[in-house]
């Protein structure tokens, strides 16, 4: 099972070049997340899609964008690269919907640098 | 707004000492509470997590942790650490509804000396 899959894996770009960051679940699940992680201020969460259609802005949703293409994939898109987006992010998906009990998977993350 | 808090940054152990780490929440209603725990250079996985019933709850590893309602917190707890729990832990809260946002904690980097 592949569960969470992330593209790229790194990824560097100057400044004001523009990404998709792409996600992609094969386990059914409703919702998935994007989230940075830098030291010492563990995950922020960026948007969130608690389904099929819906996104939402998370804490730190300035400088991306999201599409929810279908159930299964999720992109999280960078318009014009900032060095303060250098980070580590991560895609997350979980069931969602009928319960809110339910863990979140990870990907294995994509490091972002922006030179 | 939830909001999570995890008060030791960066904890270090000899191997075979107990380990206790803090996660506290704040939200005033049903909360589900999860740890996950982020070896060196890997993803985040599961290692309990709590929904209702028992507070003390058992993960994997020999992990576990206890819900205290009244004092908003989700300790983890390991009785005997191996240098092989070297890693970072998150603590994360999800309210209970149709509400899918999920809040983790700045994370606790734990460090076990051989």
């Amino acid at each position: 099972n592949a569960g969470v899959t992330q593209t790229p894996k790194f990824q560097v770009l100057k400044t004001g070049q523009s990404m998709t960051l792409q996600c992609a679940q094969d386990m059914n699940h409703n919702s998935m997340y994007w989230y940075r992680q830098d030291p010492g201020m563990g995950l922020r969460l960026i948007y969130y899609s608690a389904s099929e259609g819906t996104t939402d802005k998370g804490e730190v949703p300035n400088g991306y964008n999201v599409s929810r293409l279908n159930k299964r994939e999720f992109s999280l898109r960078l318009e014009s690269a900032a060095p303060s987006q250098t980070s580590v992010y991560f895609c997350a998906s979980r069931a969602g919907l009928r319960g809110s009990n339910q863990p979140q998977h990870f990907g294995d993350g994509t490091r972002l640098s922006i030179l | 707004a939830q909001s999570v808090s995890q008060h030791n940054h960066h904890v270090i152990l000899s191997e075979a000492a107990s380990l206790e780490l803090g996660c506290n929440y704040s939200y005033g209603g049903t909360v589900n509470l999860f740890w996950y725990v982020q070896y060196p250079g890997q993803h985040l996985q599961l290692l309990l997590k709590y929904f209702s019933g028992d507070p003390l709850v058992k993960g994997i590893k020999g992990f576990e942790a206890e819900f205290i309602k009244s004092k908003f917190s989700f300790n983890l707890r390991k009785p005997s650490v191996q240098w092989s729990d070297t890693a970072e832990y998150f603590c994360a809260v999800i309210t209970s509804g149709g509400y899918q946002k999920v809040t983790f904690g700045t994370g606790t980097k734990l460090q076990v000396i051989p």
